[in-house]
């Protein structure tokens, strides 16, 4: 059983590039999302999604899309990466909210921007 | 400003002392979660709280929500090596799917 699956692992891009991170998880979540991991700041959210076709806006959205096309993916884009975007990126899903059940994280994905 | 508030931010014990770790919010909790992260690695379920008063208890971990649901706290018994890492409070905000985090709680244990 993968659980939240994260692709890739680590990246090194060079400003202005682009790139995609890839989230999957196979227990038929609805909801999806997208954290960025900083020193001394917490997990803070980037974007989240309810369900298929739909995507919301969390603590820190800029510079970053995200798409949900399928209900087992959910992907995040940085159309022009900067060197403040150098983070550890974190993907969780829920099969629904307000305690109805436990987020589950994918291990990561450790992105530095030069 | 950080809407769940963790404290210490960062903890050093001697192992098989006990130790707390606080989670507090301006509004009511509605799903309170406590998550551990070994370092460079990702996050582990530990408990989640849901109802005022209610108390869990995992090995030898025990976390707790207040009364009046703006508060948690996670006690640690006789802390091992085993407990180090950096412990985080989670909790949903708004009627969406918004899981908002606290910075974090860094613990070291010295053997």
């Amino acid at each position: 059983n993968a659980g939240v699956t994260q692709t890739p692992k680590f990246r090194v891009l060079k400003t202005g590039q682009s790139m995609t991170l890839l989230c999957a998880q196979d227990m038929n979540h609805e909801y999806m999302y997208w954290y960025r991991q900083d020193p001394g700041m917490g997990l803070r959210l980037i974007h989240y999604s309810v369900g298929e076709g739909t995507t919301a806006k969390g603590e820190v959205p800029d510079g970053y899309n995200v798409s949900r096309l399928k209900k087992q993916n959910f992907l995040l884009g940085l159309e022009s990466a900067a060197p403040s975007q150098t983070s550890v990126y974190f993907c969780a899903s829920s099969y629904g909210r307000a305690g109805d059940t436990e987020a589950f994280f994918g291990q990561g994905t450790r992105l530095t921007v030069v | 400003s950080q809407e769940l508030e963790q404290s210490p931010q960062s903890l050093i014990v001697q192992e098989g002392k006990n130790l707390t770790i606080n989670c507090t919010s301006s509004k009511t909790l509605y799903g309170l979660y406590w998550y551990k992260q070994k370092y460079g690695e990702g996050l582990i379920f530990l408990m989640m709280l849901q109802k005022g008063g209610e108390e869990k208890s995992h090995e030898k971990i025990t976390a707790k929500l207040d009364e009046k649901k703006q508060q948690s706290s996670l006690h640690i018994t006789a802390s091992q090596p085993s407990h180090a890492g950096i412990y985080l409070c989670g909790a949903w905000r708004g009627s969406q799917g918004n899981l908002i985090f606290g910075k974090g709680t860094k613990l070291s244990v010295k053997p």
